[in-house]
Parts: structure tokens; sequence; C-alpha cells
């Protein structure tokens, strides 16, 4: 059974730096893209990037660009969202999420993070 | 980027409908659209993806239709366990991009 389970919920001030965890089991960990999506609260889905896990490559989406960094880590089949620079914004739960290096839509999801940013 | 426009936004229906949602892309995209289906408090679970490929283990009454920038997601008779929200996303291009969700409720 595969499953992608993620770090617990966070809480952090402003201008903070928040590290989401997502561990893998049930498939070789370099066979798939890991992606992180955005879903603020009430709203819909937002794509922030992915990893490649056989060599690290990643991809950004622009809005991200600069405060994000998504990693992986191949001895612990972990992957990992480093999301820095926080705001208010930022209160979301996210997503990792697993595609196919062919087509990139999300076969696995985690089951989500909730981080909230407060002051 | 490419935007995804999704209609309508909320429905409502009751069990047995036949219900389809419709998503329009700004530009083509082939058949690199994928749908996916959230319950409150859970995590997005795939539908459709290539347009029209049932993933495995999705009830036969879920389809999908369409190529470039029209797509349909059709329920073709509503059960109780299919109330929830609904996105399609594309993966032609970067960034990848979902609609803004369509909410379906019990009438």
């Amino acid at each position: 059974e595969v499953q992608l389970v993620q770090s617990g919920a966070e809480v952090k001030k402003p201008g903070a730096t928040v590290k989401i965890s997502c561990k893998v089991s049930g498939y070789t960990f370099t066979d798939y893209y890991m992606h992180w999506v955005q879903q603020a609260p009430g709203k819909g889905l937002e794509w922030m990037g992915l990893v490649d896990p056989e060599d690290g490559e990643t991809i950004y989406a622009e809005k991200f660009q600069g405060r994000v960094t998504i990693t992986a880590d191949t001895s612990t089949d972990t992957a990992y969202m480093e999301l820095s620079s926080l705001r208010s914004e930022a209160t979301a739960v996210y997503y990792c999420a697993a595609s196919s290096t062919i087509s990139y839509y999300f076969d696995y999801w985690g089951q989500g993070t909730l981080v909230t940013v407060s002051s | 980027a490419i935007q995804l426009t999704q209609s309508p936004s909320s429905l409502s229906a009751s069990v047995g409908d036949r219900v389809t949602i419709t998503c329009r892309a700004s530009q083509g995209i082939t058949s690199a659209l994928a749908w996916y289906q959230q319950k409150p408090g859970k995590a997005p679970k795939l539908l459709i993806y290539d347009a029209s490929t049932v993933e495995s283990g999705v009830p036969s009454r879920f389809s999908g239709s369409g190529s470039g920038t029209e797509f349909t997601l059709t329920i073709s008779s509503l059960q109780p366990e299919d109330f929830a929200t609904y996105y399609c996303q594309q993966f032609h291009s970067y960034p990848f991009t979902f609609g803004q969700g369509t909410r379906l409720e019990i009438k």
C-alpha cells in the first residue's frame, strides 16, 4: 500500500521559516516526482513546485520562487518543503503529492499539514 | 500560466441525478487534464487522468471527456458519497494549475 505521511501541524510567527516532511512507503521513491500543493482555508489548490528525487532537480512556480525550497532525501525516502519569510497569507494546508515522471497528474497524496502563521 | 475555469462553481443536485461539470483552459492542453474529488478535511483523490481515463478503483459512474480547451466530468447517477468539491488540473505545461473548484451539494 502506498503511503505519503506528512509531519504535524505547525504554528509560526510572521517572518519565520517552516519545513514540512513527507515520508513515502509502498513504492520506489525515485520512480515518482514529488510535488507540493498549497490550499488556503476555504480556497482552491495551488501547485508550488516539484522535486525529482532521482537527481534532486527542482521546478518552482513563479509565485513561490525564492521563498520555497523542495528537497528529497533518498536515504530516508522523505521529501521536504521549506517555506521562508512567512506571512499570514501562507496560512494553509500543504500537501505533498506524487506523480509519474511522464505524466504529471497526482496519483498519491499525503494527508496534509496545516501551517498557521500568526503573531 | 494556463488558466482553468470550471463551471458551475457550485451545484445542487439529488441522488440519482446526472451531473456534468465543465473545465475550460485558456489555451490548448491536448488531453493533459485530470479531475480530483475532495471531501472536507481530506486530501484530493484522483478520479480521471488524460482527460478520459478512469483511475483504477473509481466507480464507473464517473467519466471524463474533451481535449484541447474544453473538458467535462460527468457523474451518471449521483450517490450520497459523491457530494464533494471537484477540481480539474492541467499538466500540459508549467506551472501546473487547477480550476477554482465546483462544490456539489445535496438538493
